[in-house]
């Protein structure tokens, strides 16, 4: 089963543009990661946020998690063609005894130059 | 460092056959991970390590085994392929994972193979 599921599936704009993807998640969490794959290659790390903290910047990346909706968002600030990829989050459950990180189905984004 | 190896980048098998898909790391991680991901679906966890002798079932573990002899290497074997394993597979090590604090993980380049 899929703890996060990314919203939308698809996202396409324009160079310059920010682009905008949420996740929602279903049971507690110790924290929530996000990451990048580009076509035919392994995930990426982008940044991790933990469930004590609210929002967090690197670069043109701002992630924020709101625990009471269960819910986070990635916002990537004037795009560019090279960041076109697939995005995924990943949740870490805090009653999870077994180390498990479980991804959603991602966001495609297509940057257009 | 070469991070994280992953051998071979493409395979077909037939159905009933076996095989060992290879992983290695070269940063001492402590734990480290197979996925498969399939069209839709993101990534589903099949079987994990916590360290050198130690491994656990994921989501989806059934008809693969996995060994952790040492520090560096954790194969994945398919014991009798099914059209069902097509799949792309995915290897990954992090520095540790524990129940409340862990750290991002490093991703192999990946293994598409093919159950006909």
């Amino acid at each position: 089963s899929q703890q996060g599921e990314e919203d939308p599936q698809a996202l396409s704009i324009q160079e310059g543009e920010n682009a905008t993807m949420n996740c929602s998640y279903k049971t507690s969490i110790n924290n929530l990661q996000w990451y990048r794959q580009n076509s035919g290659r392994g995930l990426v790390h982008l940044i991790l946020i933990r469930s004590n903290e609210r929002e967090k910047h690197s670069g043109r990346l701002r992630v924020t998690l709101d625990t009471s909706k269960k819910s986070s968002s990635l916002l990537i600030t004037a795009s560019r063609a090279a960041d076109t990829a697939s995005y995924f989050c990943a949740t870490d459950e805090g009653n999870n005894a077994g180390n498990m990180l479980t991804f959603g189905g991602g966001t495609r984004l297509m940057v257009k130059p | 460092n070469a991070g994280v190896t992953q051998t071979p980048k493409f395979q077909v098998l037939k159905t009933g056959q076996s095989m060992t898909l290879q992983c290695a790391q070269d940063m001492n991680h402590e734990y480290m991970s197979w996925y498969r991901q399939d069209p839709g679906m993101g990534l589903r966890l099949i079987h994990y390590s916590v360290g050198a002798g130690i491994t656990d079932q994921g989501e989806v573990p059934n008809g693969y085994n996995v060994s952790r002899s040492t520090t560096e290497d954790f194969p994945l074997r398919l014991l009798s392929a099914a059209p069902s394993q097509t799949s792309v597979y995915f290897c990954a090590s992090s520095y540790t994972r524990t129940r409340f604090f862990n750290y991002e993980q490093f991703f192999g380049p990946g293994t598409r193979l093919t159950v006909l």
